[in-house]
């Protein structure tokens, strides 16, 4: 089945412990993106790539790293998370070019920094 | 860059009824506009698209409708069931870019 995995779906720390939010797709997607969801501000994003080693911000990139050594895998990372880095988080990807379609979405990971 | 505004924010409509929601967007360069439903606890899912050489699209009970000149676009949904009741995001991407710009959502209640 054509999916967009991310694990884990729900994440409790504490502040400045660093975490990894794994993305992967079996597709073949040459571009991955992740957002972050928030009440009344809908998906924003955080950091996109286009393909294997290229990687660029989105509008909210403060705080994340994101790497693409794999076609497959785009994880999140959040070195030292603080409070305003709860969210609801997407991983997302796509065909490059502006033939593509629409994204895939994966189930959302909820993280909550305490 | 893209500004995508959805309108509006909550909508509640009775079974049977039909339910529209419209979003402007500002680049008019953007060629590709896709709907997303997201229930809860989901991620959003691509229920249609629309490239910017068309004007209409329709599928069942789902149809969007695209103005180029004015920039806005709209979701129309049919005798509504309330399985519908989600979040809807519109999106637009530009000709010169791969990224999607999402609008703030809109919350659907469908009420038997």
């Amino acid at each position: 089945e054509a999916q967009v995995t991310q694990n884990p779906r729900y994440l409790i720390t504490v502040t400045g412990k660093k975490l990894t939010v794994t993305c992967s797709q079996n597709m073949n997607h040459e571009y991955m993106s992740w957002y972050r969801q928030d009440p009344g501000l809908g998906l924003r994003q955080i950091y996109y790539s286009m393909n294997v080693e290229v990687t660029d911000k989105g509008d909210v990139p403060e705080g994340y790293k994101v790497s693409r050594k794999e076609k497959r895998n785009f994880p999140l990372i959040l070195e030292s998370p603080s409070p305003n880095q709860t969210s609801l988080y997407f991983c997302a990807s796509s065909f490059a070019g502006t033939g593509g379609a629409g994204y895939t979405f994966g189930s959302g990971t909820r993280l909550t920094v305490v | 860059g893209e500004n995508v505004e959805q309108h509006p924010s909550t909508l509640s409509v009775q079974e049977g009824d039909s339910a529209v929601i419209k979003c402007t967007y500002s680049d008019s360069a953007s060629n590709y506009f896709p709907w997303y439903k997201q229930e809860l606890g989901k991620g959003p899912q691509l229920i249609i698209d629309i490239r910017s050489n068309v004007g209409e699209k329709k599928d069942q009970r789902i149809a969007v409708t695209l103005n180029k000149t004015a920039k806005h676009f709209s979701l129309h949904i049919t005798e509504t069931q309330p399985e519908d009741s989600a979040v809807y995001f519109c999106a637009a991407r530009s000709n010169s870019g791969y990224a999607l710009n999402f609008g703030k959502g809109t919350s659907l209640l469908v009420t038997p």
